[in-house]
């Protein structure tokens, strides 16, 4: 059965204070890896899509990975507006996505 | 563009009550998405239209679900008779199938389902 496990559940950072968020999946096929944001009371947004292993993509403070067995959502230098659940999901054919539980991400100022 | 609108945001019913959620997805996309959402269970797709034909539905949870879509910018999903346990966040998303998603889905804003 495909998985996707994020970690850690919930992050607390102060602002300016980088780390990374962790989404380990076991598929078979991988075709792609998307990254979403999600603020309380609406819809995921897309923020990435990544491919293959090696591949990387930044947006503002957010840069994303992806190696064979996980991908890390890194986030540079912190802003409260940054706090939100970040979602990743998998595709393996070609169009289910299997989504992660989220990682609550808190920016304290 | 509006985005994927969904309606109503919000919806309280009784247990055994006949519940319709409704979503219109962006113009143009032809694969739209049913998403169910728990603190339990994450994410979880209940059925998937291409071209407005139900193409895998084997998320609903049971016959109580149903969806259709009679046209490319309307789409309904039905539960009756609603019960406690179907309270959740239910979400419509569309996409523009070009062999694969690549840009993933456009999520609408979700309707709040408590069955009560």
């Amino acid at each position: 059965e495909d998985q996707v496990t994020q970690s850690p559940e919930a992050l607390r950072l102060q602002e300016g204070e980088s780390s990374s968020l962790n989404c380990s999946y076991t598929v078979s096929g991988l075709r792609g890896l998307f990254w979403y944001r999600q603020d309380p009371g609406k819809g995921p947004e897309f923020l990435f899509t990544l491919y293959s292993a090696g591949e990387e993509k930044e947006k503002e403070r957010l840069k994303a990975t992806l190696t064979k067995k996980e991908s890390f959502l890194h986030i540079t230098a912190p802003k409260p507006e940054d706090s939100a659940t970040y979602l990743c999901a998998v595709v393996v054919g070609s169009y289910q996505l299997t989504f992660g539980k989220g990682t609550k991400l808190s920016v304290i100022p | 563009d509006a985005g994927v609108i969904q309606s109503p945001r919000h919806e309280v019913t009784e247990m055994g009550q006949e519940v319709t959620l409704r979503c219109k997805p962006i113009s143009g996309h032809n694969s739209l998405f049913w998403y169910r959402q728990t603190m339990m269970r994450g994410l979880e797709l209940l059925i998937y239209f291409n071209n407005n034909v139900p193409i895998d539905d084997s998320g609903m949870p049971e016959d109580r679900f149903s969806a259709k879509m009679p046209n490319a910018s309307f789409s309904t999903l039905k539960i009756q008779p609603s019960e406690p346990r179907d309270s959740a966040v239910y979400f419509c998303a569309s996409s523009l199938d070009m062999g694969f998603h690549l840009y993933g889905y456009t999520f609408g804003s979700g309707t709040r389902l408590t069955v009560v």
